[in-house]
């Protein structure tokens, strides 16, 4: 059974204050590892995908990074506007038919002005 | 270009009764995938259809069921429901079984 577990739960930053995120997972081969974000009330908004322990991606304040147990969001000089839930998901490999995305319960971020 | 679109956005029902979901998938996706999300967790795998079949099931009763269309888009149906079903109900689309999935904004059904 994949499991996902993010930590902290909350996070509160001030603005400028840079930061991490950690996904810890357990996955019986992995297809991917995917990075949401999600504000109040809306859907999960699609942020990163990596593949491979050592990929990285980025994208203006935010770099994903992974190894073969954990991944972490940094947070570089964050805003206001960061504010949200980020949602860490796996896809497996079990079988060679696993489609779905295992999700974790959440980081929630709050960057102070 | 469209992203994933559910409605209604917003559905009240008392226990017992059935409640359907639609979603419309983004343009040039073919395989659409539901979820359930409680308050303060992360989403739940409920089930995923490609090709008007159900694919692959998450752990969840036999009282929700779907659909998929030719034109890909899809149904939820949540039969006698239960206060426990009240949630956020995602769809998320992709382009093929494995590719990236997203999101619309959910349905929030609430049983009261």
């Amino acid at each position: 059974e994949d499991q996902v577990t993010q930590s902290p739960e909350a996070l509160r930053l001030q603005e400028g204050e840079s930061s991490s995120l950690n996904c810890s997972y357990t996955v019986s081969g992995l297809r991917g590892l995917f990075w949401y974000r999600q504000d109040p009330g809306k859907g999960p908004e699609f942020l990163f995908t990596l593949y491979s322990a050592g990929e990285e991606k980025e994208k203006e304040r935010l770099k994903a990074t992974l190894t073969k147990k954990e991944s972490f969001l940094h947070i570089t000089a964050p805003k206001p506007e960061d504010s949200a839930t980020y949602l860490c998901a796996v896809q497996g490999n079990s079988g060679g038919s696993n489609y779905k995305l295992t999700f974790g319960k959440g980081t929630l971020l709050t960057v102070n002005p | 270009d469209a992203g994933v679109t559910q409605s209604p956005t917003h559905l009240i029902k008392t226990r017992g009764q059935q409640v359907t979901l639609r979603c419309s998938p983004k343009s040039g996706h073919d395989t659409v995938s539901w979820y359930q999300q409680a308050l303060g967790q992360g989403p739940q795998f409920i089930f995923q259809y490609y090709e008007e079949e159900e694919r692959q099931r998450g752990n969840f009763p036999d009282r929700f069921s779907g659909h998929q269309f030719p034109n890909y888009s899809s149904e939820l149906n949540v039969n006698a429901l239960l206060l426990g079903d009240s949630a956020l109900y995602l769809c998320a689309s992709s382009f093929g079984l494995l590719n990236i999935q997203y999101f619309g904004a959910g349905t929030r059904l609430s049983v009261l």
